[in-house]
């Protein structure tokens, strides 16, 4: 069965410093990886996803996530958060076409 | 645009009644999905519809109940046997081409006194 473990429950930052928001997986089988951020009260939206190829993935806000196989690890990193970065981050797994397990979320707050 | 829609996004009840949350897509996705969110516990499985007329059971399904009429709707109803129920619920579909992806509605929180 697979599960997902998000190391730190709770992560302050000062804003413009680095951030990596940690994630490890369990799986026997390939995998597919997933970052979400939920805002208080909303529903989640995707930050990126590995899913073949290039290990390191990229979204358009200026978060990356690398997939390591050989550690299982997923970690999500930003060199630069702002204050609008302030939200929870769920780590999420699927093997093809099963639902998504989540991580228990991290809480990024940002602190101007 | 297409998206999920899920309803209402405040809802209160009594103890012991029985309560069904909506969920509406029009993205033509096959797959359909419940979670249920508590603090500090993630997003844990309720129930899942690979297509219509069937459904199956997640991780926490005790006190809960779906259908799959249309491949539309998917709506969960929070039964008297839910022990505790208070929790903010998510509704997601999912499809595999072109883009594999999820994706989500915007909550309903349940609130039960």
């Amino acid at each position: 069965a697979q599960s997902v473990t998000q190391l730190d429950s709770q992560v302050p930052v000062f804003e413009e410093a680095p951030v990596e928001l940690r994630c490890n997986y369990s799986s026997s089988v390939s995998v597919y990886l997933f970052w979400y951020v939920q805002y208080p009260n909303q529903g989640l939206q995707l930050l990126l996803k590995y899913l073949s190829g290039s290990t390191l993935v990229e979204s358009i806000n200026g978060f990356e996530a690398e997939f390591n196989k050989s550690q299982t690890s997923f970690h999500l990193r930003k060199p630069s958060v702002h204050i609008s970065d302030t939200a929870e981050y769920f780590c999420a797994v699927s093997e093809r076409n099963t639902p998504l397990v989540f991580g228990k979320g991290t809480r990024l707050s940002v602190i101007a | 645009d297409g998206g999920i829609t899920q309803s209402p996004k405040y809802l209160f009840r009594k103890e012991g009644q029985n309560v069904t949350l909506s969920c509406e897509q029009n993205l033509n996705h096959d797959a359909m999905y419940w979670y249920r969110q508590d603090p500090g516990q993630g997003l844990r499985l309720i129930y899942y519809s690979q297509i219509v007329n069937d459904f199956q059971k997640g991780d926490i399904a005790e006190g809960y109940s779906v259908s799959r009429e249309k491949k539309e709707s998917f709506p969960l109803t929070v039964t008297s046997a839910q022990k505790n129920p208070t929790a903010f619920y998510l509704c997601a579909s999912f499809r595999d081409t072109p883009s594999y992806g999820y994706t989500f509605g915007s909550g309903t929180r349940l609130t039960v006194v």
